[in-house]
This record gives C-alpha cells, structure tokens and sequence, in this order.
C-alpha cells in the first residue's frame, strides 16, 4: 500500500498565483485533513472531510478550498498566493477512531 | 479547547530508556491521550494513545496518571532513530486534532 500520497513534493509560487496540492490515499479511509506547520511550530488543521461530498473548516481556513468528490483524494486549492502561506503542507487520512495517516508534506514557498 | 504542556527539548542516551511527560489539567472525560513523533522531513507518524489505562505497544508505553491530568510516553530504549518531536495531544473529537510545538528529542550516540 502507498498510504497518503503528496504532489507536489516543493514548489515555488509568485505572488498572485493560484495551485492545487494534491492529496490521494489507497487505504479507503473515510476521514481526510489537510494541514499546515510552520517552522518550528506544530500542525495546524486548514480543512478536513468525513466523506465523499462533504467537508468543513478547521482553524485555519482562510485562504483555501477543498473538494471531496472521490473517498480516494482531496486537493486544496489555493486561489491567490500570498507570503504568508509559504508553508509546509500535510494531508492525512483515517478511519475514526484509529490514528491518521500522514503524507511526506508538500513544501510551498511563496515569493 | 483542552491544551497540553510539554518540555521543549530533552536530551537521552542511546540505549536508555526516555520519558517524556506531558501535562493536561483541563483534560475531559472523554479526550484520548494521542502521541505522534515527526522526524525530520516527514510528516507525522502515530505513536500510542489511550483513555485510562497504561497502555505498550512495540513503539512505546504510555502512563496515564490516575486523575488524567498528566501522562508519560516511554520508550525503553532510546535508539539514534527516535531522534524526533514528539507530540502529545488530546484528541476531543474525530476531527480536530491540535498540535503544540512539541518536544525535539536529541539522542546521544
């Protein structure tokens, strides 16, 4: 099994530019996160799904959008790049109440 | 929210055993106790988590303390690849799992 699987792994935006990181898990989970960690701090919760059609808002949301139309991905979208993003990205996958399952992260600077 | 409290940094010795605490007086009856670790350049990666009990898995042991407001990760031997930040964190819903800064582990050969 591939577990949660990231793209891009970096990637550099201007000011402005909007991307879409994408986020697939083969373990059919029904829960999905995206979050955020910025350096040296902890991760932070952007948005997350419990299923198919569904998602929700965690703390910070701000700035993104999420889609859910398969159990198996869950791109965020970034629609205008701004500084304050540049960030690292994790999405994460689970079957409550088990453990999530992180990715590697994706590593967005923006310029 | 419930918050926990965790040193900043601890330091062992390879092949020693490590304990590394964590606060959390405003924990609720029904709050898990998680433990995750991240190594450098990867996401995070579950550890042990519990409700009452001590728990041991092949990873680590995890105290509770009786009134739940305080808990324990211990692993019994400390090897270089434990190296990490290790994250205790209290988990009141399914959906929301808040993070702190962590505590970076530095293992010495």
């Amino acid at each position: 099994n591939a577990g949660v699987t990231q793209t891009p792994k970096f990637r550099i935006l201007k000011i402005g530019q909007s991307m879409t990181l994408q986020c697939t898990q083969d373990m059919n989970h029904n829960y999905m996160y995206w979050y955020r960690q910025d350096p040296g701090m902890g991760l932070k919760l952007i948005y997350y799904s419990v299923g198919a059609g569904i998602t929700d808002k965690g703390e910070v949301p701000n700035g993104y959008n999420v889609s859910r139309s398969t159990t198996e991905d869950f791109p965020l979208r970034l629609e205008l790049a701004a500084p304050s993003q540049t960030s690292v990205y994790f999405c994460a996958s689970s079957v409550p109440p088990r453990p999530q399952h992180f990715g590697d992260g994706t590593r967005l600077s923006i310029l | 929210d419930a918050k926990t409290t965790q040193p900043n940094s601890m330091e062992s010795n390879e092949e020693e055993p490590v304990h590394l605490p964590c606060n959390h007086s405003t924990i609720s009856g029904t709050d898990y106790i998680h433990w995750y670790r991240q190594l450098p350049s990867q996401g995070p990666e579950y550890v042990i988590h519990g409700l009452t009990s001590n728990v041991n898995n092949r990873m680590a042991s995890l105290a509770i303390a009786e009134d739940r407001k305080s808990s324990t990760l211990i692993l019994h031997r400390a090897t270089l690849r434990d190296a990490a930040v290790y994250y205790c964190i209290l988990v009141y819903n399914n959906n929301d799992m808040r993070f702190g800064a962590g505590t970076r582990l530095t293992v010495k050969p």
